[in-house]
């Protein structure tokens, strides 16, 4: 079962920044919150991951609350080739990584 | 950064036969790789943990003498699916964690084998 809850499906327009949420109430003390993507008929494609600290790299950033229940991924300026299937996924150390169904992030012109 | 290749990327073939996908960690090595399977419109869904020198892990559900997985070396995995059917076809994607990285690390994926079976 995923550990994860994540709006089926949110549309962002160009240019705009995407903000998609990802609920992990269970999460434990060791788990991380990983963030990929699937292009259509493509392998997921890593975007970030943190434990509990706010991260940032060129793809994104990642924005874990306090209590780590939750977090946003963050595309600072969506592009058109940014409509994807977006995972939230918590994993512990060393553990494989299951999936759940995801957010289609949909950015249009 | 760290690629992982799967090969073939898209295999059509007859019913009744068996099929080997080989996914390579082209610029590190994997002591564990991962196989997934999915299916249109649904999610990944893992099929089994392939442990270097060592018999893999197989899902619930998953049948280990219909899904083979040899992974003899630390750059390579293979999965054999075995007398393949229809119902097999499916798209089957991999992936590998860097051993020299720390085990917080993410795992890579392969680009997938789009398997479909006549």
């Amino acid at each position: 079962d995923a550990k994860t809850t994540q709006p089926t499906s949110m549309d962002c327009a160009e240019g705009r920044a995407a903000n998609l949420p990802c609920n992990h109430s269970t999460i434990s003390g060791n788990e991380y919150v990983y963030w990929y993507r699937q292009i259509h008929s493509q392998g997921p494609q890593y975007i970030i991951h943190g434990l509990k600290n706010n991260e940032t790299n060129e793809m994104a950033s990642l924005i874990i609350t306090e209590d780590r229940k939750s977090s946003t991924l963050i595309l600072p300026h969506a592009t058109l080739r940014d409509t994807a299937v977006y995972y939230c996924i918590v994993s512990e150390f060393n553990n494989d990584m299951r999936f759940g169904a995801g957010t289609r992030l949909t950015v249009k012109p | 950064g760290a690629v992982v290749s799967q090969h073939p990327s898209r295999v059509i073939c007859k019913s009744g036969t068996s099929v080997k996908i080989e996914c390579r960690s082209l610029d590190f090595q994997a002591t564990t790789m991962f196989w997934y399977r999915q299916f249109p419109k649904q999610s990944l869904m893992l099929m089994a943990t392939s442990n270097e020198g060592s018999k893999a892990t197989y899902e619930q559900g998953v049948e280990k003498d219909k899904f083979l997985i040899n992974h003899a070396s630390l750059t390579l995995s293979t999965l054999t699916v075995t007398s393949a059917h229809p119902e097999d076809s499916s798209f089957y994607i991999c992936s590998a964690r860097d051993r020299r990285m720390g085990g917080n690390q993410p795992q890579h994926f392969g680009d997938g084998t789009r398997l479909s079976i006549l």
